[in-house]
């Protein structure tokens, strides 16, 4: 069965530095999709940064990238200079390609402190 | 403005009264999508729509139902609430497709629901 798992339910970083989120996944197929979402306090689901198995290049939306390692199953949100606004609890996704299931870790709770 | 849209967006209701949570997409996607979120558990899909008249179940479906007569919109009913239906309930849109944004979910504002 496919899995996400998010390690750490809660982390904390000073502002202006920098954090890794982990995320590993388990499963068998080798075409599918990635995904961060992060849930801010107003509870809406806002994509972070989206990517696809076949491509090997991580990953990048301006502060956040991701280190994809396809062989390891992991893929960690890195989130460089750190700002207040970046506080959220934030959910790694799965998808598998061609099908319209999707799983999502437990979350991470980040605090970002001033 | 493309949205997905979700009401009420807040519901209190008791054991056993049947409900509906609307939602309802302007951005012409053929995937919708229920959740709902549970505190240290993230978001369980309920039951997912490929197309108009084209749904199946997630890893959740217990107690609910849906229906997709229209391409826009993709109501969760359910018939006779429980208290462990007590969640925060995200409907998400898609359009089917590679390359681009294809695949990627597009979420309403969420509904509390409380079943006393």
């Amino acid at each position: 069965a496919q899995t996400v798992t998010q390690s750490q339910p809660e982390m904390s970083v000073q502002e202006a530095e920098t954090v890794t989120l982990s995320c590993t996944y388990d499963t068998s197929e080798s075409d599918y999709y990635l995904f961060w979402y992060k849930q801010p306090p107003s509870r809406q689901m806002i994509l972070v940064i989206r990517q696809e198995a076949y491509k090997q290049q991580n990953a990048t939306e301006n502060r956040f990238s991701v280190n994809f390692q396809k062989a390891a199953k992991s893929f960690s949100l890195k989130i460089s200079d750190s700002q207040l606004g970046d506080a959220a609890m934030y959910f790694c996704a799965y998808k598998i390609t061609g099908t319209y299931k999707y799983i999502f870790g437990t979350g991470t709770r980040l605090k970002v402190l001033a | 403005e493309a949205q997905v849209t979700q009401n009420p967006r807040y519901l209190i209701t008791v054991t056993g009264k049947k409900l509906t949570v609307t939602c309802s997409q302007n951005m012409n996607h053929e995937y919708m999508s229920w959740y709902r979120q549970d505190p240290g558990l993230g978001l369980r899909q309920i039951y997912y729509s490929m197309n108009v008249e084209v749904t199946d179940k997630g890893d959740v479906p217990e107690g609910y139902k849906v229906s997709r007569k229209e391409k826009r919109n993709f109501p969760l009913i359910l018939e006779s609430p429980s208290p462990n239906q007590t969640s925060l309930y995200f409907c998400a849109s898609s359009f089917k497709g590679a390359g681009g944004l294809g695949d990627t979910q597009y979420f309403g504002p969420g509904t509390r629901l409380t079943v006393l």
